[in-house]
């Protein structure tokens, strides 16, 4: 069975800071990961997913397969980018939505 | 575009008895999955609907149970509520074709059970 933990339920930074999002899963194939955010009263929504190897808004993941981690990383982090941040997995590669495994997220805080 | 929108946004119901929830997937989209989130945790995914059948499904008991219509629309019944089922439950419609379609998620409706 596939999971996924994300290790810091709380982060606070200053803007201008780097902030990284940390994710780790456990599954023995070969998944693909997802980071989806939700803003204050917004709905839940797909940030980046490692296949496409996108820079949305500033952040950047990388699969590590060795470390089984796909944190999130941001060289300067803005106040807009406050929101809780979820790491999800899919247990089928190359472009499915099929029973994917959410993180409890990491609620990020940017600071003036 | 409303994109997915659900019914009811909340909902209190007694221990025992049964519940529907409702869920219109975004515009052009055929494929609806449902996701129950308890407080302070992730989404935990339920079932898959596509053309009217249940695709995946999720370690959740056979209480729960989906329907997808032939517009795509969905519902999600759940019987015998427990206290735990309180909870948001979450619908996300994408689109089933080559390559790849996100999921775009409704507000959920929060369920609360006493």
């Amino acid at each position: 069975a596939q999971r996924v933990t994300q290790p810091e339920k709380l982060l606070s930074v200053f803007k201008g800071a780097p902030v990284e999002l940390k994710c780790n899963y456990s599954y023995s194939g070969s998944p693909e990961l997802f980071w989806y955010v939700q803003y204050s009263r917004q709905r839940l929504q797909l940030l980046l997913r490692h296949i496409s190897r996108e820079s949305i808004k500033g952040f950047t993941a990388d699969l590590n397969k060795g470390e089984t981690s796909f944190h999130l990383k941001k060289p300067f982090a803005q106040e807009e980018d406050s929101a809780m941040y979820y790491c999800a997995l899919s247990p089928y590669s190359g472009g499915s939505n099929y029973k994917l495994t959410f993180g409890k997220g990491t609620l990020l805080t940017v600071n003036p | 575009d409303a994109g997915v929108t659900q019914s009811p946004t909340h909902l209190i119901k007694t221990r025992g008895q049964q519940v529907t929830l409702r869920c219109s997937p975004k515009s052009g989209h055929d494929t609806v999955s449902w996701y129950q989130q308890a407080l302070g945790q992730g989404p935990q995914f339920i079932f898959q609907y596509y053309e009217e059948e249940e695709r995946q499904r999720g370690n959740f008991p056979d209480r729960f149970s989906g329907h997808q219509f032939p517009n795509y629309s969905s519902e999600l019944n759940v019987n015998a509520l427990l206290l735990g089922d309180s909870a948001l439950y979450l619908c996300a419609s994408s689109l089933a074709r080559e390559g790849y379609s996100p999921l775009h998620f409704g507000n959920g409706t929060r369920l609360t059970v006493t």
